[in-house]
């Protein structure tokens, strides 16, 4: 049971180019969720996935894209990564939305040069 | 935009000592939950307390809620070094569907 993983670790990207971000959870969630943390600014939702099927936005949507792959799998896209897209990239999962504990894969670095 | 705020950003004490944190937020709330992050980690759920609970334990963990002031805390008694962490709570936005994360409290516990 592996829980919340995401690929890559680590990646650095130059001003441009487009990447996506790979999340899945074996754990048989409805929700899942894109955050980014950045110093001092807590973590910003980017976009969720109540349930398989359907996606919308958080917070800070702009420049990125989802896809609710099928029920384990939600990844991020980056169609023209930008510096301001520098930050640390965490995917989560719930069982039902908010009503109950989020678990977090352990991140991506992103650096965007 | 931030639901959760928590107090104070930042937090010194020794090991042996309790920490305390605050938590206010802005619209009503089905529950409130609070997560810890160690550096360059992932966040780990710790507790979650329900809007009909006042207070909730776990382990060292006591976590208080007031409704009718929109404000959580969270004590850590006897702290640890190895509780020097971040510590976020989060409450509903999005019609419920997703949580909404404070900036969070740096707690740092030196032994």
């Amino acid at each position: 049971n592996a829980g919340v993983t995401q690929t890559p670790k680590f990646q650095v990207l130059k001003t441009g180019q487009s990447m996506t971000l790979q999340c899945a959870q074996d754990m048989n969630h409805n929700s899942m969720y894109w955050y980014r943390q950045d110093p001092g600014m807590g973590l910003r939702l980017i976009y969720y996935s109540a349930s398989e099927g359907t996606t919308d936005k958080g917070e800070v949507p702009n420049g990125y894209n989802v896809s609710r792959l099928n029920k384990r799998e939600f990844s991020l896209r980056l169609e023209s990564a930008a510096p301001s897209q520098t930050s640390v990239y965490f995917c989560a999962s719930s069982e039902q939305g908010a009503l109950n504990e989020q678990y977090f894969g352990p991140g991506t670095r992103l650096t965007v040069t | 935009s931030q639901q959760g705020e928590e107090d104070p950003q930042a937090l010194s004490i020794q090991e042996g000592e309790n920490a305390t944190m605050n938590c206010s937020y802005k619209t009503s709330i089905n529950n409130l939950q609070w997560y810890r992050q160690n550096s360059g980690r992932g966040l780990v759920h710790l507790i979650l307390i329900r809007s009909n609970e006042r207070e909730k334990h776990s382990g060292r963990l006591r976590v208080t809620l007031d409704t009718s002031k929109k404000s959580s805390s969270l004590l850590i008694t006897a702290s640890r070094a190895a509780d020097t962490a971040s510590y976020f709570c989060a409450t509903e936005g999005q019609a419920g569907t997703a949580l909404i994360f404070g900036k969070g409290t740096t707690l740092s516990v030196s032994s």
